[in-house]
């Protein structure tokens, strides 16, 4: 049983580059979730989908790009990587909407912008 | 908004009993519960929708007033296997997308 999986687990990105973080889930879910995790802290929301072709803002939506091409798949754009992004990104998926739905979670990717 | 938790971290010794706290400023339909271990994903614990329920999962249980916009954790009799970071996560609106907002986590740790 995979899962969510995320690639890759661990990035280190010089200030101005960019790169995408790849989420990928084998449950059939249509709802998909990107957040980030300071060190410390909580989940912030960053983009989230409810089917393949939509995608809305979450909490921090600033410097990254999304796209749902297909119901599987769910990747994280970055442009002009910046130090602030230094942190470590989740991707979650759910069968029902995320207000009544348990969220799955991928393993993570920890990013540095150095 | 950000939900509100407390208290930011609470050490128990094996055996005791704690209480998680979660608060919003806005009306909720659902509170959710994860846990997540140091260096891994947060796990699913439970979710509460409106309707003021209670429910319960071996010895952690939670109840959600939603007329105070507040949730509980309830943790009895702990166990080393309970430590880690807490967090509720709160839904204002049935089937708007999905959007699950984070609190800022509960630490717990549990000492034989």
């Amino acid at each position: 049983n995979a899962g969510v999986t995320q690639t890759p687990k661990f990035r280190i990105l010089k200030i101005g580059q960019s790169m995408t973080l790849q989420c990928t889930q084998d449950m059939n879910h249509n709802y998909m979730y990107w957040y980030r995790q300071d060190p410390g802290m909580g989940l912030k929301l960053i983009y989230y989908s409810v089917g393949a072709g939509i995608t809305d803002k979450g909490e921090v939506p600033n410097g990254y790009n999304v796209s749902r091409s297909t119901t599987e798949d769910f990747p994280l754009r970055l442009e002009l990587a910046a130090p602030s992004q230094t942190s470590v990104y989740f991707c979650a998926s759910s069968a029902r909407a995320g207000e009544v739905g348990e969220l799955f979670f991928g393993e993570g990717s920890r990013l540095t912008v150095l | 908004q950000q939900p509100v938790q407390s208290p930011q971290a609470v050490i128990l010794r094996e055996g005791e009993d704690a209480v998680i706290n979660c608060s919003s400023s806005k009306a909720l339909y659902s509170v959710h519960w994860y846990r997540q271990k140091h260096g891994e994903a947060p796990i699913f614990l439970m979710i509460l929708l409106k309707g003021g329920e209670q429910k319960g999962h071996d010895k952690i249980s939670a109840s959600f007033n939603e007329k105070k916009q507040q949730s509980s954790l309830y943790l009895t009799a702990s166990q080393l296997s309970y430590s880690g970071t807490y967090f509720c996560g709160t839904g204002s609106d049935y089937n708007q997308g999905g959007k699950l907002i984070f609190g800022q986590g509960t630490e717990l740790s549990v000492k034989p």
